[in-house]
């Protein structure tokens, strides 16, 4: 129940195109989902973040999709670039727990 | 701000030897420190959460004895791989919550020949 399922494992992109990077969870305790940008050999980066309140949350050409109902979360990249070319992680966490609970990655390459 | 730092970047020890990597909050201060171990193209495994003044918590499966860590203040976590040996070799990351939201270190390859 405490996992997070994240799809495609690797997903190939135009540069200017849109990745879409997808997640679902189990466990309806989560109240904050997050997503990290993770480049070879450095660390995670929080890109963005939502809550259950809103369906959608939008920053620069990242946007994060919210599906309550459907226990699912989805991470859209618009216009992207070579530079997106990374490792991206879903993450959940519930009001009670410290700790996040990660999905398993996508590596995501924009072809220029 | 919210930058947490890890030092070394790299390191390569010997078999049996013992290795300390430091994890700091550099602006801000974290009651709560956590460390990961990551594999090639995998995703981030939680080892232990660490809280200033008090005994880590280990997650399930995770040798206390193998990996000490100690967080003597409140910017600073230790993780010490005892006894080394090559299956330990990985990347170890840790974080640090500020608020509600965790801040990443740049991780620490470690290689044990």
């Amino acid at each position: 129940q405490q996992q997070v399922k994240q799809s495609p494992q690797s997903l190939i992109v135009q540069k200017g195109g849109i990745s879409i990077i997808n997640c679902a969870y189990e466990n309806t305790a989560f109240d904050y989902f997050p997503w990290y940008q993770q480049f070879p050999g450095k660390g995670p980066a929080l890109l963005i973040a939502i809550r259950p309140d809103v369906s959608e949350k939008k920053e620069g050409r990242f946007t994060i999709s919210f599906n309550k109902s459907a226990k699912q979360f989805s991470l859209h990249i618009m216009d992207s670039q070579p530079g997106d070319s990374a490792t991206y992680f879903c993450a959940a966490r519930s009001g009670s727990a410290r700790q996040l609970t990660f999905g398993s990655g996508t590596q995501l390459t924009v072809l220029p | 701000g919210a930058v947490v730092s890890q030092h070394p970047s790299r390191v390569i020890c010997k078999s049996g030897t013992s290795v300390k990597i430091e994890c700091r909050s550099l602006d801000f201060q974290a009651t709560t420190m956590f460390w990961y171990r990551q594999f090639p193209k995998q995703s981030l495994m939680l080892m232990a959460t660490s809280n200033e003044g008090s005994k880590a918590t280990y997650e399930q499966g995770v040798e206390k004895d193998k990996f000490l860590i100690n967080h003597a203040s409140l910017t600073l976590s230790t993780l010490t791989v005892t006894s080394a040996h090559p299956e330990d070799s990985s990347f170890y990351i840790c974080s640090a919550t500020l608020v509600t939201e965790q801040y990443f270190g740049p991780g620490t390859r470690l290689t044990v020949t």
